[in-house]
């Protein structure tokens, strides 16, 4: 079945630096790919999502493209901010479509000032 | 309320007590979603409502967990006779009509 793996974290960065966290995906045929985030006391909500391969999705600053030729769709941001202090979940459909995610264990993002 | 709620945010059960936890969905949502975390993975799903109607129910680990939104809106988690691996926070999302885009701040169970 699908699955997806992503970095085990803590990523911890100062301000302004740049942020790549990994992401890859097993699937049968190319489904849609999300990012998720979780700030401190809210609940996850959709960062940002790609339904075909080298879509780019885009929100807030961050970017992830669907690469099929290397079944990744890795989260990146150009220049963090201590507000980007979160947990990031990458997920895929599984059997059953968008209704029923299946979501990476979650990378813990830390920016410092 | 702007967002999903869900209550109790946390609860603390003697193992074999009977637990229900609630989700008020955003107004108006007509997909509502169960999902299970447990500590340090991401969530797993359990159930799916389409209004008042179970779609999915497939991710209920057993026959202890059931899940209702009888009138489309207000969702109940009930679990029966609670075990130790019960223990993980509890998510509930709504959509307007696709998949889980919002989710609740979840409720934590704890099982003694």
């Amino acid at each position: 079945g699908n699955s997806v793996t992503q970095m085990e974290g803590p990523v911890t960065l100062s301000e302004e630096a740049f942020l790549t966290i990994n992401c890859t995906y097993t699937a049968t045929g190319y489904p849609s790919l999300f990012w998720y985030v979780q700030y401190p006391g809210e609940g996850l909500q959709l960062l940002l999502k790609a339904t075909k391969a080298d879509d780019k999705g885009s929100n807030k600053g961050f970017e992830a493209t669907y690469r099929k030729e290397t079944t990744s769709f890795h989260l990146e941001k150009g220049s963090v901010q201590v507000s980007d202090s979160a947990v990031y979940f990458c997920a895929l459909p599984g059997y059953g479509g968008y209704n029923k995610l299946i979501f990476g264990a979650g990378t813990r993002l830390a920016v410092h000032p | 309320g702007a967002g999903v709620s869900q209550s109790p945010r946390y609860k603390v059960a003697k193992r074999g007590q009977d637990v229900a936890l609630r989700c008020d969905p955003i107004s108006g949502h007509v997909s509502l979603f169960w999902y299970q975390q447990a500590l340090g993975q991401g969530p797993e799903f359990l159930t799916y409502f389409q209004n008042e109607a179970q779609l999915d129910k497939s991710g209920l680990p057993s026959d202890r967990f059931f899940a209702e939104r009888p009138e489309g809106s207000v969702s109940t988690l009930k679990i029966q006779r609670t075990q130790q691996e019960d223990s993980a926070v509890y998510l509930c999302a709504s959509s307007y009509n696709e998949g889980p885009k919002f989710f609740g701040p979840g409720t934590r169970l704890t099982v003694l």
